[in-house]
């Protein structure tokens, strides 16, 4: 009865290559949001979505693309994978993305780009 | 642009002791502002939020935490800490659009 889950949880890999992080939300939310927590642990928000919508894209590099095949899935697909992207990625929903909404996170997937 | 500052990047407590985490914000609108906590490998969850209303709100597992508009503050307070409230605890506002989170700070209660 997981409310956000993300595959993988662990994922290592080289520079250069490309992943895909997935998540789902069972709460029936409409909004989905990828948040990035760095080494200092700074979570700042990446993209959200409403509706399969973009929203919010925080100028992310376009390596980052999101995709929202459905309003319960944001799936996040990295290109050409650097150093610099070794952090832990939050997947996260909320209602209707309003701003009183209370968000509601994924455990987490943990990259290490080596 | 809204940001937040928590000064506190680490704290040890004994259990029993009272806590107190420093949150302020700048932004000039009206703001929501919650605390948000990350338990040893587990995901963030809710502890508390503000919208308006009585600026003492009271959370989840005993926290409080008081917005004072005039000094721009939402510090979080807990009278006797457990060991079990080891954790990262970040602030967090939402003024337009999006929620922006303070660095965390990082509490650990001996027991």
């Amino acid at each position: 009865d997981t409310a956000v889950s993300q595959t993988p949880k662990y994922l290592v890999t080289q520079m250069g290559n490309d992943k895909s992080i997935k998540c789902e939300q069972n709460l029936g939310h409409d909004t989905m949001y990828w948040y990035k927590q760095d080494s200092k642990k700074f979570l700042k928000i990446m993209f959200s979505y409403n509706n399969k919508e973009l929203i919010i894209n925080e100028t992310v590099p376009n390596r980052f693309s999101p995709k929202s095949p459905d309003k319960a899935h944001l799936n996040l697909h990295i290109n050409s994978l650097e150093l610099g992207d070794s952090a832990v990625y939050f997947c996260a929903s909320s209602q209707e993305g309003g701003f009183q909404e209370t968000q509601y996170f994924g455990p987490g997937t943990r990259l290490l780009v080596l | 642009a809204q940001s937040v500052s928590q000064h506190n990047h680490h704290v040890i407590l004994s259990e029993a002791a009272s806590l107190e985490l420093g949150c302020n914000y700048s932004y000039g609108g009206t703001v929501n502002l919650f605390w948000y906590v990350q338990y040893p490998g587990q995901h963030l969850q809710l502890l508390l939020k503000y919208f308006s209303g009585d600026p003492l709100v009271k959370g989840i597992k005993g926290f409080e935490a008081e917005f004072i508009k005039s000094k721009f503050s939402f510090n979080l307070r807990k009278p006797s800490v457990q060991w079990s409230d080891t954790a990262e605890y970040f602030c967090a506002v939402t003024g337009f659009q999006k929620l922006v989170f303070g660095t965390g700070t990082r509490l650990l209660v001996s027991p």
